[in-house]
């Protein structure tokens, strides 16, 4: 069974400095990888995807991510962070042929002035 | 274009009670799922139909029942609440062809 592990629960983090959130996932096929941000008290919202090809992908609001097959990573990255990027990003798996998501546990970024 | 909604938005349910959960979606795509999402533990699938006239049965199916109406619609029943049913509830749909999903607003439910 696949398995997704987000290695931070919790990251503060000033403004203007750059975040990272980790996540690894366990599966020996093929997989489509995502994250998800939640804002306080709203749905989940598609920030970026990789399905194939090149393995820096770039999302919205100035977020990246490198997905790492040797090391079955996927962390995400944003260089500089603002106030209103604090809310909880969650990692998501899915085998490509079966389109079921497997969450993490979820990451709360916390951007403080 | 609503996307995906969801009604209600919160719900107070007593031990025992019983209560449909609604859930639309005007994106015209084929498949539709039920997550429960709760503190620590990320989003978990209850129940998904891959197409109209299809479902099946997710990570944490016990307690609930699903129906898929139409494409549109995509109901999650909870027959006799228990309080460990306590928590947000997220429905998404997924096109055809593509491979993420489309997520509601929620609804948060509390079993006293």
């Amino acid at each position: 069974a696949q398995s997704v592990t987000q290695l931070d629960s919790q990251v503060p983090v000033f403004e203007e400095a750059p975040v990272e959130l980790r996540c690894n996932y366990s599966s020996s096929v093929s997989v489509y990888l995502f994250w998800y941000v939640q804002y306080p008290n709203q749905g989940l919202q598609l920030l970026l995807k990789y399905l194939s090809g090149s393995t820096l992908v770039k999302g919205i609001n100035g977020f990246e991510a490198e997905f790492n097959k040797s090391q079955t990573s996927f962390h995400l990255r944003k260089p500089s962070v603002h106030i209103s990027d604090t809310a909880e990003y969650f990692c998501a798996v899915t085998f490509s042929n079966d389109y079921k998501l497997s969450f993490g546990a979820g990451t709360t970024v916390t951007v403080r002035a | 274009n609503a996307g995906v909604t969801q009604t209600p938005k919160f719900q107070v349910l007593k031990t025992g009670q019983s209560m449909t959960l609604q859930c639309a979606q005007d994106m015209n795509h084929n498949s539709m799922y039920w997550y429960r999402q709760d503190p620590g533990m990320g989003l978990r699938l209850i129940y998904y139909s891959a197409s109209e006239g299809t479902t099946d049965k997710g990570e944490v199916p016990n307690g609930y029942n699903v129906s898929r109406l139409n494409k549109r619609e995509f109901s999650l029943r909870l027959e006799s609440a228990a309080p460990s049913q306590t928590s947000v509830y997220f429905c998404a749909s997924r096109g055809g062809g593509a491979a993420e999903q489309y997520f509601g607003p929620g609804t948060r439910l509390t079993v006293t």
